[in-house]
């Protein structure tokens, strides 16, 4: 079975300060992972995804991941905050080798930007 | 420009009735999916389908109908059955597998019981 966790339901940054969500996963076969960002009554916009090609995943709007099989992470990063950057992040992972399955979503994240 | 049309956006339902929650896509996705989002539980899949007249129950199906008649369509129904339907509602399609690309997702539609 797979899971992902994503470690705190609440960050706050002030403007202009790294970014830092966390997320570590659990699958006894390969992941496909995913960042997404949700909007307050919007659905969900898909930021970056990892998918064997490359450890280092950049998305849009400046973030970034970085996949750590040796830690089981793929935590989502920014170097410098902008207020438009407050929303709720969602982890995600899946499995190439369980063809059909669904998504499995982490509990999310919601980011607050100060300035 | 392709994408997935939720509609309505905000729907009302009293105790005791069913109501429809209406989802097209015209990306040409196999599967589609739904979702029920609840603050601090994140997404939890209620019912998803890969082709035309077939469907799986995801995780909360309890109180909850799907159709899939046609390929661009899954309408979701909330059943008087289900307890507790005040939620967002999230539909979402793919290809098939969902691994390489991820979802599409709607917009969502807020379902309120008065």
């Amino acid at each position: 079975a797979q899971s992902v966790t994503q470690l705190g339901s609440h960050v706050s940054v002030s403007e202009g300060a790294l970014v830092l969500l966390r997320c570590n996963y659990s699958s006894s076969v390969p992941p496909y992972l995913f960042w997404y960002v949700q909007y307050p009554n919007q659905g969900l916009q898909l930021l970056l995804k990892y998918t064997s090609a490359a450890t280092l995943v950049k998305g849009i709007n400046g973030f970034e991941a970085e996949f750590k099989k040796s830690e089981t992470s793929f935590h989502l990063t920014k170097p410098s905050a902008h207020m438009s950057d407050a929303a709720e992040y969602f982890c995600a992972v899946t499995s190439i080798y369980q063809a059909g399955t669904a998504l499995i979503f982490g509990k999310g994240t919601t980011l607050s930007v100060s300035s | 420009d392709g994408g997935i049309t939720q509609s309505p956006k905000y729907l009302f339902r009293k105790e005791g009735q069913n109501v429809t929650l209406s989802c097209e896509q015209n990306l040409n996705h196999d599967a589609m999916y739904w979702y029920r989002q609840d603050p601090g539980q994140g997404l939890r899949l209620i019912y998803y389908s890969q082709i035309v007249n077939d469907f799986q129950k995801g995780d909360i199906a309890e109180g909850y109908s799907v159709s899939r008649e046609k390929k661009e369509s899954f309408p979701l129904t909330v059943t008087s059955a289900q307890k507790n339907p005040t939620a967002f509602y999230l539909c979402a399609s793919s290809i098939i597998p969902p691994s390489f690309y991820g979802y599409t997702f709607g917009s969502g539609t807020r379902l309120t019981v008065v």
